[in-house]
């Protein structure tokens, strides 16, 4: 069973911080989801990384995916009230390319 | 993206009753899936509902307790069986696009009293 474990668990920070968030297997993915729940709805996708070293950038979001596509990042610049949420990642991998999310990172960005 | 669509958005039921989730989709498509997901937790894949073909369950999770049907390629239902304290959760239905992206409902949130 593959494991995306996910780091921190729970951030509270101020309006305005800067936060980074990890996600991390022993198991190499084709590609890599992040996504953003918040409460009373279902998960929204953020972006897709495919490519080892892949960094892309949606407005105040950087993702990266590392070399070996076993580990990616979420760095958020100044953090807006509008960023609070539960935040997962999701990798696929195998012959059936399976997802499996990882643990999630609960943020709450403080006015 | 696909627009997905779950009823009832909630529902607070007795122990040992059953209840089924719908799920709709606005294109047809190939595979559905369903998930559970504990408040403020990750999620975890209950089975894939092909049309015209049982569905594949994952590891713990069993026919008899979350019977699934795929009647058309759009639309499919998840049954919870004689259920317990320990099924309240949120359960999701996604559907997939390119690199295995999901795109979700909004989630059933159920309570087992």
């Amino acid at each position: 069973t593959q494991l995306l474990e996910q780091s921190p668990q729970f951030l509270s920070i101020q309006e305005g911080e800067n936060l980074t968030v990890y996600c991390n297997s022993s198991s190499v993915f084709s590609s890599l989801q992040w996504y953003r729940q918040e409460p009373g709805e279902g998960p929204v996708l953020l972006v897709t990384v495919v490519t080892g070293g892949e960094v892309k950038k949606l407005k105040r979001l950087t993702f990266q995916f590392g070399d070996a596509r076993k580990d990616s990042s979420l760095h958020i610049t100044a953090a807006q009230p509008g960023d609070t949420g539960l935040y997962l990642c999701a990798g696929a991998s195998g012959g059936y390319q399976k997802v499996t999310f990882g643990t999630g990172t609960k943020l709450q960005v403080i006015p | 993206s696909a627009v997905i669509s779950q009823k009832p958005s909630r529902d607070i039921c007795q122990r040992g009753t059953s209840l089924t989730i719908q799920c709709q989709v606005d294109s047809q498509v190939t595979m559905m899936f369903w998930y559970r997901q504990q408040p403020g937790q990750s999620l975890t894949l209950i089975a894939t509902a092909n049309q015209g073909s049982e569905a594949t369950y994952e590891s713990g999770f069993v026919i008899d307790k979350f019977p699934i049907s795929r009647p058309n390629l759009t639309f499919s239902t998840l049954t919870v069986s004689n259920m317990s304290p320990e099924d309240s959760s949120i359960y999701l239905c996604s559907v997939e696009s390119r690199y295995n992206e999901q795109f979700f409902g909004p989630g059933t949130r159920l309570t087992v009293l």
